[in-house]
């Protein structure tokens, strides 16, 4: 049982490139979502899903994308990275939408 | 969004002794509650929860308190040990929601 898993655990980009930060489960939880953690700011909720094909906005969605195909993966698309986006990110997955949340080890995407 | 809070960003404290480290939360409405513990290069792990229909729960070497009048949780930890040496953050839910905030985190220090 591997938990979340989350890659590539580092990621350097150009401004304007695209990428996209994998994340896989193998615990059956249906609910998903994405951090990113920033100095001082704690965690923030990027997307989040409840179920496969079932995708939601967080706190701050703006410049990146997700989709829900399996129960397994819930991929986090960077579509035009910019300087802002550097942070590390979480994935994380739960039995439910309100129960304990599981985390990844993190991605720490550098964009330059 | 709703916004949880820590009273100190910094504690330090001696091994053998009792820490607490307090959060505030501003949503009436968020009835359930986790602690997470973040050690340096990895991904937040859980502690312990309480739901708003309780006002303190025990865990292993951990308390956590609950006051709803003032919005505000606590979370105890019995015997410090230079392990327990990690960011610790709060969360809020509402059980109607598909959402988790969290705080800024506290840093703890455990000084042999």
């Amino acid at each position: 049982n591997a938990g979340v898993t989350q890659t590539p655990k580092f990621q350097v980009l150009k401004t304007g490139q695209s990428m996209t930060l994998q994340c896989a489960q193998d615990m059956n939880h249906e609910y998903m979502s994405w951090y990113r953690q920033d100095p001082g700011m704690g965690l923030r909720l990027i997307h989040y899903s409840v179920g496969a094909g079932i995708t939601d906005q967080g706190e701050v969605p703006n410049g990146y994308n997700v989709s829900r195909s399996t129960t397994e993966d819930f991929p986090l698309r960077l579509l035009s990275a910019a300087p802002s986006q550097t942070s590390v990110y979480f994935c994380a997955s739960s039995y439910s939408n309100t129960g304990e949340l599981f985390f990844g080890e993190g991605s720490r995407l550098t964009v330059l | 969004g709703e916004s949880v809070g820590l009273h100190l960003p910094t504690l330090s404290v001696q091994e053998g002794d009792n820490s607490i480290i307090n959060c505030a939360y501003s949503n009436s409405a968020s009835d359930y509650f986790i602690w997470y513990k973040q050690e340096s290069g990895k991904g937040p792990q859980f502690i312990i929860d309480i739901r708003s229909n309780m006002d303190k729960r025990q865990g292993q070497r951990v308390t956590v308190l609950l006051n709803k009048t003032v919005k505000h949780l606590s979370l105890q930890i019995a015997a410090t040990q230079p392990g327990d040496s990690a960011v610790y953050f709060c969360a809020e839910n509402m059980n109607t929601g598909n959402q988790f905030y969290f705080g800024t985190g506290t840093s703890l220090t455990v000084i042999p």
